[in-house]
């Protein structure tokens, strides 16, 4: 079985601060760990997603993630907060191939500060 | 390339009435995916297709939610009669032949029940 757990549920960061969104993870297997953003009524899009190769991954508008398996973290961060980043973010796992269900955690809701 | 697509966008119905959601997947793509997500929730899967066949229906209320993917492209999602606990969010998302089942998801149709 699997879960993730995203601690904070509203993160505010004022306009050119760090980024910072927590993910936690269980997983009886190697896991498959994904970031997705939804902006207000639209569907999800993937940030990044960690398959086991490199550690650290490089996603779209300058996120990356980095995946700790002592820690069963794979924390979302980006160096300089913009604007246009507000929106939901879902950490999200899944067991890979022949079992690719995704289960999400509740999400993290960014708010920049101008 | 297209991207998922989905309609309605948006329905508004009265509680025992009935509803209908389709989704057309990423083209080539043969796994398709119904998810639920209610307001401040993560997605939850309601059910998989590989195909035209069902790979996990587990969390899909059977008494009141059908699904089906005739030939293996389009899918329609039914509920029968609905309630007011229905009103959601539905993503569709459809993933292909990378090892890591990536899923790609549509805008989703924001279903109200009154």
């Amino acid at each position: 079985a699997q879960s993730v757990t995203q601690l904070g549920s509203h993160v505010s960061v004022s306009e050119g601060a760090l980024v910072l969104l927590r993910c936690n993870y269980s997983s009886s297997v190697p896991p498959y760990l994904f970031w997705y953003v939804q902006y207000p009524n639209q569907g999800l899009q993937l940030l990044l997603k960690y398959t086991s190769a490199a550690t650290l991954v490089k996603g779209i508008n300058g996120f990356e993630a980095e995946f700790k398996k002592s820690e069963t973290s794979f924390h979302l961060t980006k160096p300089s907060a913009h604007m246009s980043d507000a929106a939901e973010y879902f950490c999200a796992v899944s067991a890979g191939f022949g079992n690719e269900k995704l289960t999400f955690g509740t999400g993290t809701r960014l708010t920049i500060i101008p | 390339e297209a991207g998922v697509a989905q309609s309605p966008r948006y329905k508004i119905i009265e509680k025992r009435q009935s509803v209908a959601f389709w989704c057309n997947p990423i083209s080539g793509h043969a796994t398709l995916y119904w998810y639920q997500q209610i307001l401040g929730q993560g997605p939850k899967l309601l059910i998989q297709f590989q195909n035209n066949g069902v790979v996990d229906d587990s969390q899909l209320p059977k008494d009141r939610f059908s699904a089906e993917r005739l030939k293996g492209v389009d899918s329609t999602l039914k509920i029968q009669p609905a309630k007011l606990e229905d009103s959601a969010v539905y993503l569709c998302a459809s993933s292909g032949s990378d090892r890591v089942g990536t899923q790609y998801f549509g805008p989703g149709t924001r279903l109200l029940v009154l």
